[in-house]
């Protein structure tokens, strides 16, 4: 059965300090792997990666997968409290597309001022 | 990225009421669309998926006949909570696959019923 797991589930930090947040995976032919963000509403989409050791970055978030020992990283630096969210990852079944994600539980960041 | 949009973002009904929620992909067809629930501080749960032109594939435990689920078009799935109750209260999503399988959101939709 295919499994995500994050870690960790929730996090507080301070306002400008820097935050690793971790996705592990076990998928049946792995295709890509996803980071959204969710705050009030929907989530919305950060990165979806597929090549280990390319990492994707937009302003001060970046990620960066590890296929061979199955896990994903998303780093926030200077944190701001407009980061403060859950922090979704998710992988698509298999090979074939059609079929919903398979999402973690979730970490939830805080950011204080 | 792609544009989901979901309707109404929020919602009021009595029990017993039906409430219909739309989801519709903006600049892109969806053969597939997807419907979640998600409850406060827990993770989206898949309820059931649409498939345009044929009957949505229902996870196990969620009632096809309370959770209605039409996929009439390639922009356009709706999922109709029949006969309301307070229990059925909750955050309801659509998401729709775009290019290389990733999922774009509605803004959901929050539904209570009193």
């Amino acid at each position: 059965e295919d499994k995500v797991v994050q870690s960790p589930l929730s996090l507080v930090v301070h306002e400008g300090d820097t935050v690793t947040l971790n996705c592990s995976y076990e998928v049946t032919n792995f295709r890509s792997l996803l980071w959204y963000k969710q705050e009030k509403k929907a989530p919305t989409f950060l990165f979806m990666l597929t090549s280990s050791g390319i990492e994707k970055k937009s302003g001060r978030l970046s990620s960066i997968l590890d296929k061979k020992e199955l896990f994903s990283i998303l780093n926030i630096t200077a944190t701001q409290t407009g980061d403060s969210a859950v922090y979704l990852c998710a992988v698509p079944p298999g090979l074939i597309s059609g079929y919903a994600l398979n999402f973690g539980k979730g970490t939830s960041l805080l950011v204080t001022p | 990225g792609a544009v989901v949009s979901q309707h109404p973002s929020w919602v009021i009904c009595k029990s017993g009421t039906s409430v219909k929620i739309e989801c519709r992909s903006l600049d892109f067809q969806a053969t597939t669309m997807f419907w979640y629930r998600q409850f406060p501080k827990q993770s989206l749960m898949l309820m059931a998926t649409s498939n345009e032109g044929s009957k949505a594939t229902y996870e196990q435990g969620v009632e096809k006949d309370k959770f209605l689920i039409n996929h009439a078009s390639l922009t356009l799935s709706t999922l109709t909570v029949t006969s309301a109750h307070p229990e059925d209260s909750s955050f309801y999503i659509c998401s729709a696959l775009g290019d290389r399988s990733v999922a774009f959101f509605g803004q959901g939709t929050r539904l209570t019923v009193v």
